[in-house]
């Protein structure tokens, strides 16, 4: 069965740590994303990355960096984390072919105080 | 820039009853359309696409079909479940006309009730 799974489920950060989400996929997929989920905003793209070692920002990218070593993983950074920060963060996988699915992982909610 | 307006819920309806939640865009050159599904607890799933005008996309009793005309794609069940209770997200993909692959524009989600 295809997975995407996300390190934590649910964190709880103060303002100003540096923040760190993991996540991980075994399907060999190309791309990889990450989302943030809000209440009435729906999903928005924070980045995303075609390649190891590449990737591009999306509509929201200010306030976090993202690392791809290798290919399976995709890692989300907020250097100092914020309140406004406080999010369901979504990440998803996909083949470099686009069929228009994308798999997505359970979720990380994050709580910054 | 691209955009995806869905109805605002909740929708909350009986077991059995009809269930419309509605879904326009708006986009430059030819999107793809599709419907995701996210069960409580769990992330987003693919429902449903339609990669071009008059294509009706279905899966598990649900249906959308791609209006250009309306610029629409409302989902569509004749008889919900219990176990339909979700949230569901209307989404575009404009990568043919961008060339960017794989991104999607979602919508803010309808969350559905469906009660006994």
């Amino acid at each position: 069965d295809v997975k995407v799974t996300q390190s934590s489920r649910y964190l709880v950060k103060r303002t100003g740590e540096k923040v760190f989400l993991e996540c991980v996929q075994d399907m060999d997929h190309e791309n990889m994303f990450w989302y943030r989920q809000d209440p009435g905003l729906g999903l928005r793209l924070i980045y995303f990355s075609y390649d190891v070692k590449m990737k591009e920002k999306g509509d929201i990218p200010e306030g976090y960096s993202v690392s791809r070593e290798k290919k399976e993983r995709f890692s989300l950074i907020l250097e100092s984390a914020s309140t406004n920060q406080t999010s369901m963060y979504l990440c998803a996988s996909s083949f470099i072919r686009f069929t228009g699915e994308l798999f997505f992982g359970e979720g990380s909610r994050l709580t910054v105080l | 820039g691209d955009s995806v307006t869905q109805m605002e819920g909740p929708v909350t309806l009986s077991e059995e009853a009809f269930l419309t939640i509605n879904c326009t865009y708006t986009a430059t050159g030819y999107p793809s359309l599709f419907w995701y599904v996210q069960y409580p607890g769990e992330g987003l799933q693919l429902l449903l696409k339609a990669t071009k005008a008059d294509d009706k996309g279905s899966n598990k009793g649900f249906e959308a079909t791609y209006r250009k005309e309306t610029t629409s794609f409302h989902l569509e069940k004749g008889s919900v479940q219990v176990s339909d209770s979700a949230v569901y997200f209307c989404a575009l993909s404009d990568s043919l006309y961008t060339g960017t692959a794989s991104k999607l524009t979602f919508g803010t989600g309808t969350r559905l009730q469906v009660t006994l």
